[in-house]
């Protein structure tokens, strides 16, 4: 069974510090994996996704994560926050079969001016 | 492309009245989502269609709730009667089974659901 873990359901950073949002996933084959961000009012857009290619994937407005199959994590980062960046992620797992997807319960992000 | 289509973006109705809810996937996609989204539940998923046939309705919360994807271009989800705990966002997902974009969802604008 697939599942995604979000640890820390909020995160507070200082404007420049780095942001670090953790994701962990189980799956019985290879995943593949997905962060969105969802600003307020607004339906949840791609920031970026790992279908087994390299395993450091950069996404938009500056973010990356990085696949380790040894953790069974995906933790999404941008070494220096912005304003701009304050939202909900959400990590999401898919096995690629029937393309369904298990998401997170999403980690709250803050930016401290 | 105009991506995700959802109408109406906000409803306002009494309990025990029907709603129905719209979705225009993107084109050329053949799986669309439902989701509802609350602050207690977070994200979860009520139903999905891979080419107009439901595939799992497993998370339709109960029977006051049916989904239809009659043509490739147009899905609705239905709430009948409505309860106020039935007030949430609810958002419509597409994606396509191959090629580059294969296994991402992209999400509308979603709807949101106030009954009183």
């Amino acid at each position: 069974a697939q599942s995604v873990t979000q640890l820390g359901s909020h995160v507070s950073v200082s404007e420049g510090a780095l942001v670090l949002l953790r994701c962990n996933y189980s799956s019985s084959v290879p995943p593949y994996l997905f962060w969105y961000v969802q600003y307020p009012n607004q339906g949840l857009q791609l920031l970026l996704k790992y279908t087994s290619a390299a395993t450091l994937v950069k996404g938009i407005n500056g973010f990356e994560a990085e696949f380790k199959k040894s953790e069974t994590s995906f933790h999404l980062t941008k070494p220096s926050a912005h304003m701009s960046d304050a939202a909900e992620y959400f990590c999401a797992v898919s096995e690629g079969s029937g393309n369904q997807f298990y998401f997170g319960t999403g980690t709250s992000l803050t930016v401290i001016p | 492309d105009a991506g995700v289509i959802q109408s109406p973006r906000h409803e306002v109705t009494e309990m025990g009245q029907e709603v129905t809810l719209r979705c225009k996937p993107i084109s050329g996609h053949d799986y669309l989502f439902w989701y509802r989204q609350t602050m207690m539940r977070g994200l979860e998923l009520l139903i999905y269609f891979n080419n107009n046939v439901p595939i799992d309705d497993s998370g339709m919360p109960e029977d006051r709730f049916s989904a239809k994807m009659p043509n490739a271009s147009f899905s609705t989800l239905k709430i009948q009667p409505s309860e106020p705990r039935d007030s949430a966002v609810y958002f419509c997902a597409s994606s396509l089974a191959g090629g580059e974009t294969q296994e991402t969802q992209y999400f509308g604008p979603g709807t949101r659901l106030l009954v009183l």
